[in-house]
């Protein structure tokens, strides 16, 4: 079965802090993507990674960096976390790389809480 | 890039009410369009797509259909459950050739008994 994990559901950080958020896919995806979900905004691409130690900034790159060095592993970084950056985080994975069938389905991770004080 | 606009919620029905939650896009050439459902408490998950024009994507009780004269992927279904309680997004490629997903703004279903 298909499996995206995230590394917590839910943290809770300090405004300055250096925050991790790990997610891990079993599938052997090419792609994988973090976005962050707010009320109202639905979701928004922040990176996007369609092979290893490849990436491109989606739509809110702004004060977030990524890291992907392991075809299953993909990194969200907050550098300096600060207070608008409490949100919640989804990862997703996909199969196949940066040209691709537009028929692929994106897997979701459960999602990271995050709440930054 | 391709575009999505999708109904605001929240939506509440009571059990067993017919459900149409309303989607329509703008896209080069005729894209994959997609329904993705996120349950309380978790991520999101393909309820059902479509790949082509005139299609028609069914899973759990819903359905959509690919209309390419109104631009529309609207999601029905017949009789909703308490179960069905969710949020519901619409979704298509950014552009062709790539993996990016453009999300509409989600509608929340509330379902009482």
């Amino acid at each position: 079965d298909v499996k995206v994990t995230q590394s917590s559901r839910y943290l809770v950080k300090r405004t300055g802090e250096k925050v991790f958020l790990e997610c891990v896919q079993d599938m052997d995806h090419e792609n994988m993507f973090w976005y962050r979900q707010d009320p109202g905004l639905g979701l928004r691409l922040i990176y996007f990674s369609y092979d290893v130690k490849m990436k491109e900034k989606g739509d809110i790159p702004e004060g977030y960096s990524v890291s992907r060095e392991k075809k299953e592993r993909f990194s969200l970084i907050l550098e300096s976390a600060s207070t608008n950056q409490t949100s919640m985080y989804l990862c997703a994975s996909s199969l196949r790389g940066r040209i691709a069938s537009s028929t692929d389905t994106q897997y979701f991770g459960p999602g990271t809480r995050l709440t930054v004080l | 890039g391709n575009s999505v606009t999708q109904m605001e919620g929240p939506v509440t029905l009571s059990e067993e009410a017919f459900l149409t939650i309303n989607c329509t896009y703008t896209a080069t050439g005729y894209p994959s369009l997609f329904w993705y459902v996120q349950y309380p408490g978790e991520g999101l998950q393909l309820l059902l797509k479509a790949t082509k024009a005139d299609d028609k994507g069914s899973n759990k009780g819903f359905e959509a259909t690919y209309r390419k004269e109104t631009t529309s992927f609207h999601l029905e279904k017949g009789s909703v459950q308490v179960s069905d309680s969710a949020v519901y997004f619409c979704a298509l490629p950014l552009n062709t050739g790539f993996q990016k997903l453009v999300f509409g703004t989600g509608t929340r279903l509330l379902v009482s008994p």
